[in-house]
């Protein structure tokens, strides 16, 4: 069975801290995503990757970087924790676009509930 | 721009009458077009997805959406609702044109059948 897992499925933070959200997957996917869910906003998509040690920005960057040193594992890294930033995260892998053919089917972990103070 | 629309924020069905969970889209050239479900304190499941052929596309527990290119729509169906597919549901969409990675999210639908 195919599995996305990340680290917490709860956080409290305090602001100004810097947090690590971490994402593993055991499908070997290429792509690996990180959304933020908010409530009448959907899934608002914050940095994806499509291999080891590359990333692109999604729409909403700004106060977050990543990092993706092996290939299953993907971090979200909150720099310097604000309020607005208290939100779901969630992480997802698929298969490239082209090549193996899944047509972008993305396989989501649990989430993450991060609260900052 | 490219966008999703799911008009309704939330959904009420009777157990056992048929339901529909509307989404609309704009994008450039030809879609792929999906459906998540996202039980509560659940992450996302995929459920159905349409990327050519058939416009009527079948997927897991008895959910089916219909592909309509003249109304841009893809609503999600089931004839006979049960309380557990209680749930939030997501419509998405890929723009085929480009290189792109990224998938369109719609809102959500909050969809809440009473027995």
């Amino acid at each position: 069975d195919v599995k996305v897992t990340q680290s917490s499925r709860y956080l409290v933070k305090r602001t100004g801290e810097k947090v690590f959200l971490e994402c593993v997957q055991d499908m070997d996917h290429e792509n690996m995503f990180w959304y933020r869910q908010d409530p009448g906003l959907g899934l608002r998509l914050i940095y994806f990757s499509y291999d080891v040690k590359m990333k692109e920005k999604g729409d909403i960057p700004e106060g977050y970087s990543v990092s993706r040193e092996k290939k299953e594992r993907f971090s979200l890294i909150l720099e310097s924790a604000s309020t607005n930033q208290t939100s779901m995260y969630l992480c997802a892998s698929s298969l490239p676009v082209v090549g193996r053919g899944s047509y972008n089917e993305q396989f989501f972990g649990p989430g993450t509930r991060l609260t900052v103070l | 721009a490219q966008s999703v629309a799911q008009p309704e924020d939330q959904v009420n069905v009777a157990e056992g009458n048929p339901l529909t969970v509307k989404c609309t889209y704009s994008v450039s050239g030809n879609p792929y077009l999906f459906w998540y479900v996202q039980y509560p304190n659940r992450g996302l499941q995929f459920l159905l997805k349409y990327i050519t052929g058939d416009n009527l596309v079948k997927g897991s527990y008895g959910f089916e959406a219909e592909f309509n290119k003249s109304q841009t729509s893809f609503h999600l169906k089931k004839p006979s609702a049960l309380v557990s597919d209680s749930a939030l549901y997501f419509c998405a969409v890929r723009d085929r044109s480009g290189s792109n990675y990224q998938l369109i999210w719609g809102a959500g639908t909050k969809l809440i059948i009473k027995p």
